[in-house]
């Protein structure tokens, strides 16, 4: 199946600093989303974007589908951002709702 | 618009006991998706309800079975509880399958003791 690797695992900040999170995947895909995962486990949905860049406030995101990769930009990060996030794809078999989610970026923010 | 709401929120069980939990998706959504998450395991994908019929399920034994009412309401049990059982369950919602945007409950925390 799909394979779909996160980096960093763990990343710590200043409030303030900028950062970028990857997500590579090994096959084509239709759907990726990214998710942050806030300390109580829901997972809140931050871009559905299996190709293209979006960009929503401080957070955008970029995916290169033919590269097999995409980012999450965090501007200006707020101690609020802390949490996980994860980035999950289904793959391009079609006819399935099944996400495969990557081991997810642990973000702390420091005031 | 209400989101997906999962009841129980949290659940004690013993080993052997079985259990159901609750989803409704967000009001018009017709897929409904179950995942299972671990700190050994991370999320993992469990079964796919559409129009009341399971379309996929992940990896997992007979014990974890489901189902989707005509009012697209899930539920999902597990029999025979075991200790590797106790997770994060969260429901997913989506408006029709196939590259839609998931959407997802608070989910259920399950402690097996």
């Amino acid at each position: 199946g799909i394979q779909v690797e996160q980096s960093p695992p763990d990343l710590i900040l200043q409030e303030g600093a900028n950062s970028t999170l990857r997500c590579n995947f090994s096959d084509s895909v239709n759907n990726l989303q990214w998710f942050h995962q806030n300390p109580w486990g829901q997972l809140i949905n931050l871009f559905y974007i299996p190709s293209g860049t979006k960009q929503n406030g401080r957070l955008s995101a970029t995916t290169v589908a033919t590269e097999r990769y995409s980012l999450l930009y965090i501007s200006s990060s707020q101690t609020t951002d802390s949490g996980v996030y994860f980035c999950a794809v289904d793959g391009t078999q079609g006819g399935s709702e099944k996400l495969v989610f990557g081991k997810g970026t642990k973000l702390t923010v420091n005031p | 618009k209400a989101g997906v709401t999962q009841t129980p929120r949290y659940l004690i069980k013993t080993r052997g006991q079985q259990v159901t939990l609750s989803c409704s998706p967000i009001s018009g959504h017709r897929s409904v998706s179950w995942y299972q998450q671990t700190p050994g395991q991370g999320l993992q994908f469990l079964f796919e309800y559409f129009s009341e019929t399971q379309r996929n399920k992940g990896n997992f034994p007979g014990r974890f079975s489901g189902r989707q009412f005509s009012n697209s309401r899930s539920e999902m049990n597990v029999s025979t509880l075991e200790l590797g059982d106790s997770a994060l369950y969260l429901c997913a919602s989506s408006l029709m399958r196939n590259q839609e945007t998931q959407y997802f409950g608070p989910g259920t925390r399950l402690l097996v003791l």
